[in-house]
């Protein structure tokens, strides 16, 4: 079974360019997740999907971040434009379904490099 | 809200030496824990959890015990291997589905 896909691995971009990131989750999988992850930190999460919906999207910067899940399957996460500090790792995550014990699995993630 | 806290690393071990990594939590109701590892280049990958309290998660030789009275979840391998290198997260999550993560711990095993 293949994991969940993330594109490109790493990124490397001057400030205010804008910069887009992409997840395939695992086949199946109706709920994903956007997370961020700064240097010598855990995870913080950005974005829940349920299917096509953002059932979760409180901690995301309206601002500059954007997401998108339109069919329910795969997914885009925009930031426009970015700045110097959203240099960090981003992760997609997928699960079955939404709920408190279903196991979430990660991408290998987005490292992102803003100059 | 809810949050975690990991000992801080890096944690440097020889082999077959004992590992414990301590994770306290603070969290409304009654939390699901885990443990997740993220070896060099590669994602977080799951490596056990308890869902409550008193239950024992177990896994490649990792041990960590859901402990309501302390609020703890530690982990513990009695022998550790340079294969275990990696970084170690604590999480939890209180019923919505969203993890909530320690700050991670580095593990240094050397031959």
């Amino acid at each position: 079974e293949a994991g969940v896909v993330q594109s490109p691995r790493y990124k490397i971009i001057e400030k205010k360019q804008p910069v887009a990131f992409w997840c395939n989750p695992i086949s199946g999988h109706n709920t994903l997740y956007w997370y961020r992850q700064n240097l010598g930190q855990g995870p913080e999460l950005l974005i829940r999907y349920e299917n096509e919906e953002a059932v979760d999207d409180s901690q995301l910067p309206k601002d500059r971040f954007s997401a998108e899940r339109l069919k329910g399957v795969d997914s885009t996460l925009k930031i426009q434009p970015a700045e110097l500090g959203d240099s960090a790792v981003y992760l997609c995550a997928s699960s079955q379904r939404e709920g408190a014990y279903n196991e979430q699995f990660f991408g290998p993630g987005t490292r992102l490099t803003v100059l | 809200g809810d949050s975690v806290t990991q000992m801080e690393g890096p944690v440097t071990l020889s082999e077959e030496a004992f590992l414990t990594i301590n994770c306290t939590y603070t969290a409304t109701g009654y939390p699901s824990l885990f443990w997740y590892v993220q070896y060099p280049g590669e994602g977080l990958q799951l490596l056990l959890k308890a869902t409550k309290a008193d239950d024992k998660g177990s896994n490649k030789g990792f041990e960590a015990t859901y402990r309501k009275e302390t609020t703890s979840f530690h982990l513990e391998k009695g022998s550790v291997q340079v294969s275990d290198s990696a970084v170690y997260f604590c999480a939890l999550t209180s019923g919505y589905s969203t993890l909530t993560f320690g700050k991670g711990t580095m593990l240094l095993v050397s031959p």
